[in-house]
């Protein structure tokens, strides 16, 4: 049973357009949603995070919107750049004491971005 | 270095036998994670450490799997009688609780471990 849903396998999108990537989830208890990149042969990095308190979060051409009522949120890419195609992953966790972020990945969507 | 370092990169292994992965944590960082990606999947939660202990060992499959961190830093990943459903990439990421990256609440990933059992 998929907690994190990315339900597009792929996307391909032109150089300079808007990317939008989307990420459902189940679990009303998580409260804290990040989206990590990866390269083939590379562990995960880090991209962006929102806290369930918020519905938006910015930072330079990357963005995610949380919709909690819908249980969605999106990573947009606006421009996108060919360097941005690789595997996106959404991951949700539940507050825990201490430093505890167990992360509930979704299955990742391919992001190709064609010059 | 300064990023989490796991070795070994690549593991061939036969069906039963016994298996280390290694990883070296970010240095400072108190909260050092395993998890298992396969193919076509999204990583999976294995276990947890916060200091020497395992603070959460929920996802370990079965007993045949066993995480240490003796003195709170490098950690190692055991499993034994492997089987070939193991086979995956296994990632270590650590975190800080005070420092880089606590605001964003993002885990540094290593570049992984794949084990390929025969």
């Amino acid at each position: 049973d998929q907690q994190v849903k990315q339900n597009s396998p792929s996307l391909s999108v032109q150089e300079g357009r808007i990317s939008i990537l989307n990420c459902d989830y189940t679990n009303s208890m998580f409260d804290y949603f990040l989206w990590y990149k990866k390269y083939p042969a590379e562990g995960p990095t880090f991209l962006i995070s929102i806290s369930s308190i918020k519905d938006k979060n910015e930072d330079g051409r990357f963005t995610v919107f949380l919709n909690k009522s819908a249980k969605h949120l999106s990573l947009h890419i606006v421009p996108s750049q060919p360097g941005d195609s690789a595997v996106y992953f959404c991951a949700a966790s539940v507050g825990n004491a201490g430093n505890n972020r167990k992360l509930i990945w979704g299955l990742g969507t391919s992001l190709a971005v064609n010059p | 270095g300064a990023g989490v370092s796991q070795t070994p990169s690549n593991k061939v292994t036969e069906k039963g036998k016994y298996v280390e992965l290694r990883c070296d944590p970010i240095s400072g960082h108190t909260a050092l994670y395993w998890y298992r990606q396969s193919l076509g999947q999204g990583p999976e939660f294995l276990i947890y450490f916060q200091g020497t202990g395992a603070a959460d060992d929920s996802g370990l499959p079965n007993d045949r799997f066993f995480a240490v961190r003796p003195e709170g830093s490098v950690s190692t990943l055991k499993i034994q009688r492997t089987e070939r459903g193991d086979s995956a990439v296994y990632l270590c990421a650590s975190s800080s609780f005070g420092g880089q990256g606590a605001e964003t609440g993002e885990l540094f990933f290593g570049e992984g471990s794949r084990l390929t059992v025969l």
